[in-house]
């Protein structure tokens, strides 16, 4: 069973719009989720995290939106750039232990 | 500063075979884990240490063994290769568990197991 379910699988965006990645867990004792971005042939690297006592984080063009009642997240990137053309995992943890990684979402950003 | 280097980068094993994949870390960190990547299914932890000598086991396991004796160095043995192993695997560190610092992740080891 997996513990985060990312949806979608897929996304294409047009030059200058809005990304979105969502994700879904039903552990409640996970207190931390990140975002990693991967480029072919490169291990992931961290995009951005949250920790669960806010509701938002900003970085860039890069926001995070986290709504605990519902145990779901979701990445937000603004004025999506060719650049961006990547695969965005989510992913957490509790305590910064065990990591548990979403499926994976493959963005194109078509210029 | 070289980060989190994995070796080999390739490799291709004929079912039965074992081997050693290689993870060092030159950062320090207490934290090293390892994962495997499929298609379609994210990357799932296999085992991690939170320090040298300590090890434990992730949510896919079976079929490796690590082990721990240096700070800087954490290998992944595979016993006897099947073809369900066949994958990316990435090794990982961070400074430790419960803090709150970020995973660097190596650029991944592509195994075969024809």
């Amino acid at each position: 069973q997996q513990q985060v379910k990312q949806s979608p699988q897929s996304l294409i965006v047009q030059k200058g719009g809005i990304s979105i990645i969502n994700c879904a867990y039903e552990n409640t004792a996970f207190d931390y989720f990140p975002w990693y971005q991967q480029f072919p042939g490169k291990g992931p690297a961290l995009l951005i995290a949250i920790r669960p006592d806010v509701s938002e984080k900003k970085e860039g063009r890069f926001t995070i939106s986290f709504n605990k009642s519902a145990k779901q997240f979701s990445l937000h990137i603004m004025d999506s750039q060719p650049g961006d053309s990547a695969t965005y995992f989510c992913a957490a943890s509790a305590n910064f232990n065990k990591f548990y990684f979403g499926s994976g979402t493959k963005l194109n950003v078509k210029p | 500063n070289a980060g989190v280097t994995q070796t080999p980068k390739f490799q291709v094993l004929k079912t039965g075979q074992s081997m050693t994949l290689q993870c060092a870390q030159d950062m320090n960190h207490e934290y090293m884990s390892w994962y495997r990547q499929d298609p379609g299914m994210g990357l799932r932890l296999i085992h991690y240490s939170v320090g040298a000598g300590i090890t434990d086991q992730g949510e896919v396991p079976n079929g490796y063994n690590v082990s721990r004796s240096t700070t800087e160095d954490f290998p992944l043995r595979l016993l006897s290769a099947a073809p369900s192993q066949t994958s990316v695997y990435f090794c990982a560190s961070s400074p430790g568990q419960g803090i709150s610092q970020p995973q660097h992740f190596g650029d991944g080891t592509r195994l075969s197991i024809l």
